[in-house]
């Protein structure tokens, strides 16, 4: 079982917000700032989407957002599209020189 | 434009051996931290391995489920990072991702898959 807890799933009219957790009852997403998300469509490679909490990369829409609040660290989709429709993955520097994703959300688009 | 393109895998019998190979196109190879990450068929993401650079060493770690069975290497004459996976599992079986490190993993190949099966 994955030490980072995410929902299995949430859902969302087009236009809507959903926010997914992603919480650890370890130090290891309280204690740093590396905690990244990845969106995954089926058949597909990950694709970066949130890094160091809250910073997105060039390219990544403005709907989407990064959060940290003590060992909860969230991302926020905000205006629900079709597109967003996939899997998503937060991943957190664990210590040790090892990183650790959690169990993974599926978004639907309703 | 930055490209990792992975190769190498394939249908191993439980307990043989594989080596995936990572090339990588359009950055400056020798300087970036390496990494692993793999999907089983139906599971999420996990985290294998990494190997830093030489200027840090090129030092590896592993996930505790791979350490002792994996072996992460890389050529940078070649730009090339490779995965020896020895002693392989039925649940080794996943697509095998590489891509590049920082504080998260900015670029991602397109995948190897790995079936592990007698």
């Amino acid at each position: 079982q994955s030490a980072l807890t995410q929902p299995r799933s949430v859902s969302g009219s087009p236009g809507q917000s959903v926010t997914i957790p992603c919480t650890t009852t370890s130090s290891d997403v309280g204690g740093y700032n590396y905690v990244s998300w990845y969106q995954v469509h089926p058949g597909k490679a990950p694709k970066l989407i949130i890094y160091d909490v809250t910073e997105r990369p060039s390219g990544v829409p403005y709907r989407f957002s990064g959060s940290k609040s003590g060992n909860t660290a969230s991302l926020t989709i905000s205006g629900l599209q079709a597109e967003d429709e996939a899997d998503y993955y937060c991943c957190s520097h664990a210590g040790a020189n090892i990183w650790m994703f959690g169990g993974g959300t599926k978004v639907t688009v309703l | 434009e930055v490209q990792l393109v992975e190769s190498g895998g394939g249908l191993v019998k439980p307990g043989g051996s594989l080596r995936l190979s990572c090339a990588g196109y359009g950055f400056t190879f020798y300087k970036a931290w390496m990494t692993w990450v793999r999907q089983a068929p139906g599971k999420g993401l996990e985290w294998v391995g990494r190997i830093k650079n030489k200027n840090e060493g090129a030092t590896t770690d592993y996930a505790a489920p791979v350490k002792g069975r994996f072996i992460i290497s890389r050529d940078d004459s070649k730009d090339m990072m490779y995965l020896q996976m020895n002693s392989l599992k039925t649940e080794d079986t996943a697509v095998y991702y590489c891509a590049t490190e920082t504080t998260s993993f900015e670029y991602w190949g397109q995948g190897a898959l790995v079936t592990v099966s007698s």
